[in-house]
């Protein structure tokens, strides 16, 4: 099966300006997750959709981050304006459900290396 | 809170010699613990979970839920094991997410 895809690999800005990442997951899976990982520390969670709802986004900068799953397949997450602590890697991962009997494991993308300068 | 501890940043053995990957964690509840590794420019993977009580690449981990430990080991590593490891765990309920652990980067040494 394809892979969680994800644009682009790399992206430098300047801090103030804004950015958008690109996910796409495996086809027919329904939960999708964008996780923050700063250099040196684990993944963190940033927002979990259940198809094209929010499950999750306690973690979400929401004064600058924003993302959506409009039609419950691709998503995108945006950062307007970046600040120097976004420099991190973006990770998409998707899953096929999120109830407690769902075991299934999380599948991730290559990730986006943001640059904030 | 849920929250998941390495205590090595980095660990390093010689190819043929046991390995242990410590992870402590802290939840109020019955939590599922994983373990995931990236290889050297690969995505972040499943390796094991400890519903399955499988092996793995010959890793295995024990829930040891009087310690709150998940620890990840192998008897005898092999070069190809070398990668970066994260533990992780997911609660229940409405804390139904996945943190994860800083990470260990395993070096195995020929």
């Amino acid at each position: 099966e394809a892979g969680v895809a994800q644009s682009p690999r790399y992206k430098i800005i300047e801090k103030r300006q804004s950015v958008a990442f690109w996910c796409n997951p495996i086809s027919g899976h329904a939960t999708l997750y964008w996780y923050q990982q700063i250099l040196g520390q684990g993944p963190k969670l940033l927002i979990q959709f259940q198809n094209n709802g929010v499950v999750d986004d306690s973690q979400l900068p929401k004064d600058r981050f924003s993302a959506e799953r409009l039609k419950g397949v691709d998503s995108t997450l945006k950062i307007q304006p970046a600040k120097l602590e976004d420099s991190a890697v973006y990770l998409c991962a998707s899953s096929t459900g999120w109830t407690v009997l769902d075991n299934s494991p999380l599948h991730f993308g290559n990730g986006t290396r943001l640059t904030v300068t | 809170a849920q929250r998941v501890t390495q205590p090595e940043k980095l660990l390093s053995v010689f190819k043929g010699a046991p390995v242990e990957l410590k992870c402590n964690y802290s939840y109020s509840g019955s939590p599922e613990l994983f373990w995931y590794v990236q290889y050297s420019r690969q995505r972040l993977q499943l390796l094991l979970r400890h519903i399955s009580r499988e092996s793995i690449k010959g890793f295995t981990a024990d829930l040891n839920k009087g310690e709150t430990s998940f620890h990840l080991k192998k008897p005898f590593a092999q070069e190809e094991d070398s990668a970066m490891y994260y533990c992780a765990l997911r609660g229940r309920g409405s804390n139904y997410k996945l943190t994860f652990g800083k990470g260990t980067l395993l070096t195995v040494n020929p």
